[in-house]
């Protein structure tokens, strides 16, 4: 089993359609959590940190589920410029591995 | 502020043969990193350094070296380059103001496509 694991998607969406990704990890002593978006070729850059109390940011709202070992990324009134790959990062207790879920997918269509 | 640069972008090489992939930052980070990236697989995290000196293996080192001479710069060497080394490679860092590396966001650099024939 993948220490993180996302559905790969791809989602298709139309504009002002809300989309919401999951993602699961294995090691309950992770400690930090983090959502990345990747465009097509690019770096990874920073999306959102991910917090127990969820914190929102503009149209994205991230959550954190410790209990079932799950975090989330809500999006809002997608936007075509929204089509990328989302990637979960987790990051171990002691804070200097980090895991990278393979990514997520999303197409904002027209 | 440059940021992370890395050079170079694209490389073809034969099995067997090794080179330096370099990797410079200009934001006075002590965390550096080495990635790869292979479809389905995601970003796997090959070898990392929290200061000039120190440095430590990821998910998977195998067949490469790592030195961290300077703060800014963080090269990743393959030994002898095999097929199964055919990936994007992308280095990043990351500054350990308030708390541990990991805590805190990283800078990728635009990464190194790199094909073993």
């Amino acid at each position: 089993r993948k220490e993180v694991e996302q559905d790969p998607g791809p989602f298709n969406v139309p504009e002002g359609a809300t989309v919401a990704f999951n993602c699961t990890y294995s090691n309950s002593a992770s400690q930090s959590f983090f959502w990345y978006r990747q465009d097509c070729r690019k770096e990874p850059k920073l999306l959102m940190s991910v917090y127990s109390s969820g914190n929102e940011d503009g149209r994205f709202t991230a959550q954190l589920n410790r209990a079932s070992q799950y975090i989330s990324l809500l999006i809002r009134d997608s936007k075509l410029s929204d089509s990328a790959t989302y990637l979960c990062v987790v990051t171990s207790t002691g804070g200097f591995k980090t895991i990278f879920g393979a990514g997520t997918r999303l197409f904002v269509k027209a | 502020n440059a940021g992370v640069t890395q050079t170079p972008k694209f490389q073809v090489l034969k099995t067997g043969q090794s080179m330096t992939l370099q990797c410079a930052q200009d934001m006075n980070h002590e965390y550096m990193s080495w990635y790869r990236q292979d479809p389905g697989m995601g970003l796997r995290l090959i070898h990392y350094s929290v200061g000039a000196g120190i440095t430590d293996q990821g998910e998977v080192p195998n067949g490469y070296n790592v030195s961290r001479s300077t703060t800014e710069d963080f090269p990743l060497r393959l030994l002898s380059a095999a097929p199964s080394q055919t990936s994007v490679y992308f280095c990043a860092s990351s500054d350990l103001r308030g708390g541990l590396a990991g805590y805190n966001e990283q800078f990728f650099g635009p990464g190194t496509r790199l094909t073993v024939l």
